[in-house]
């Protein structure tokens, strides 16, 4: 089992939809990053929360530390948000060796159709 | 030229082959990191250099070897590879290290023939 959950693997979604994208953990962690990562390689850093809720423009990302339990949403989607979303955590304690390096997850590839 | 940048973008080499893979940084970081990144699998840290000194080597085998020449270039050498070692290797960089937000390059697609 992975240490970086995320559901679902794959999404496709009409052209205004809302979106929905999870991520769960199971370590100890100081800080969740979400990425996105479009066709071609590039990644791209949306989000780096520790609590709470965050915002920009049509995304946002909320986390709950007793859950362990962290979702992104896009408001409105639009073809172009289609790419790969990662959510990554960083660990709190002596993890695989080190402490605080990314643990990511598989990631979410989402497609949005005109 | 700003951000985060790695040359080649593309590279296919035979499996006796040396090359090399670059990354400059142009945001004043303390921290490097090399990734690779396989199909069906998450992202795997493979080098961390932090002020020039490394500070991380995730069991990577020995045919990758890093260079960090100074805090703004980051290099993996590459000899004798195989071709479960095609990906995609990305190259970040942060601040500091362990607790700052990375930015990532475009990456290089290598594949091994």
């Amino acid at each position: 089992k992975n240490e970086v959950e995320q559901s679902p693997q794959n999404l496709t979604a009409q052209e205004g939809e809302f979106i929905t994208i999870n991520c769960s953990y199971s370590v100890g962690i100081s800080a969740l990053h979400w990425l996105q990562q479009h066709p071609g390689g590039g990644i791209v850093s949306l989000f780096m929360l520790s609590s709470g809720k965050k915002k920009h423009g049509r995304l946002i990302a909320t986390i709950n530390i007793q859950e362990k339990h962290s979702s992104l949403h896009i408001t409105a989607s639009h073809p172009r948000d289609s790419a790969v979303y990662i959510c990554a955590v960083r660990s709190s304690a002596n993890y695989g060796g080190s402490q605080g390096n990314l643990i990511f997850g598989k990631g979410t590839k989402l497609s949005v159709k005109p | 030229e700003t951000g985060v940048t790695q040359t080649p973008r593309h590279l296919v080499m035979g499996m006796t082959n040396k090359k090399s893979l670059k990354c400059e940084q142009h945001l004043g970081h303390n921290a490097m990191y090399w990734y690779k990144q396989s199909a069906k699998k998450p992202l795997e840290l493979m080098f961390v250099y932090s002020l020039e000194e490394r500070v991380e080597n995730n069991s990577v085998p020995s045919r990758f070897s890093p260079e960090c020449p100074n805090s703004s270039h980051l290099f993996l050498h590459l000899h004798t590879l195989q071709p479960e070692d095609s990906a995609l290797y990305l190259c970040a960089s942060s601040q500091g290290y362990l607790s700052y937000e990375q930015y990532f390059g475009p990456g290089t697609r290598l594949t091994v023939t």
